[in-house]
């Protein structure tokens, strides 16, 4: 148990939909991480906070958004919603950037 | 860009050989360079990082070599086991005001009994 938690493990939902992905850090940890997993494919980094603040970004869709808030815990929402984004997204922390990042055990999203 | 290369992307051996899986790095890539362990229906797991002030580290039967000149990276695993088997990722982080890490496309490692 790395001590990332995601909510919830499985997401199934239509085009079109509009979903959030929940993400509470390792306890002191302040980064956050997020990631796409499609089948067989490897990890895409989407976004990085730090602190509660936007750090950097990747290929993330204008369709997703991202925040990390006061209590460290992080969202991802994703909307308008196509069938080519059903992948698994996890969520990572570290303490701070730049080191071992620690990940959930990802929440699978399937769009119908 | 920022770009991570991974080879091989299958690599299958026999127990207790050893198995080596080799990544290069684009030139904006910062100073550490981890390595990630992924099994099924798992999230990846960090196994060894090394960071560019070093060539070499070891930790049991896994090993990571650094050449920044060249900008490739190696893991190293010897007496291989079957539970090893899984996916490796390797990666590089760049900074861009924060860090992004990419990851290489990932070697999956089958040993066989």
């Amino acid at each position: 148990d790395s001590g990332v938690t995601q909510t919830p493990k499985h997401l199934i939902t239509a085009t079109g939909q509009r979903v959030t992905l929940r993400c509470s850090p390792r306890s002191g940890d302040l980064s956050v991480y997020w990631y796409q997993q499609s089948l067989d494919q490897g990890l895409q980094f989407l976004i990085h906070y730090y602190n509660g603040e936007e750090r950097a970004k990747g290929n993330i869709l204008e369709r997703f958004s991202a925040q990390q808030f006061p209590d460290l815990h992080s969202e991802l929402n994703l909307s308008s919603l196509e069938l080519g984004d059903s992948a698994l997204y996890f969520c990572a922390s570290s303490v701070v950037a730049d080191n071992e990042q620690f990940f959930g055990p990802g929440t699978r999203l399937t769009v119908l | 860009g920022e770009n991570v290369e991974q080879h091989p992307s299958t690599l299958s051996v026999q127990e207790g050989d050893s198995a080596v899986i080799k990544c290069t790095y684009s030139d904006s890539a910062s100073n550490y360079f981890p390595w990630y362990k992924q099994e099924l229906g798992k999230g990846p797991q960090l196994i060894i990082d090394i960071r560019s002030n070093v060539g070499e580290k070891k930790d049991q039967r896994i090993a990571v070599t650094l050449n920044k000149t060249a900008k490739h990276f190696s893991l190293h695993i010897t007496e291989t086991q079957p539970e090893d088997s899984a996916v490796y990722f390797c990666a590089a982080n760049f900074y861009t005001g924060g860090f992004k890490t990419i990851f290489g496309a990932g070697t999956r490692l089958f040993v066989k009994a």
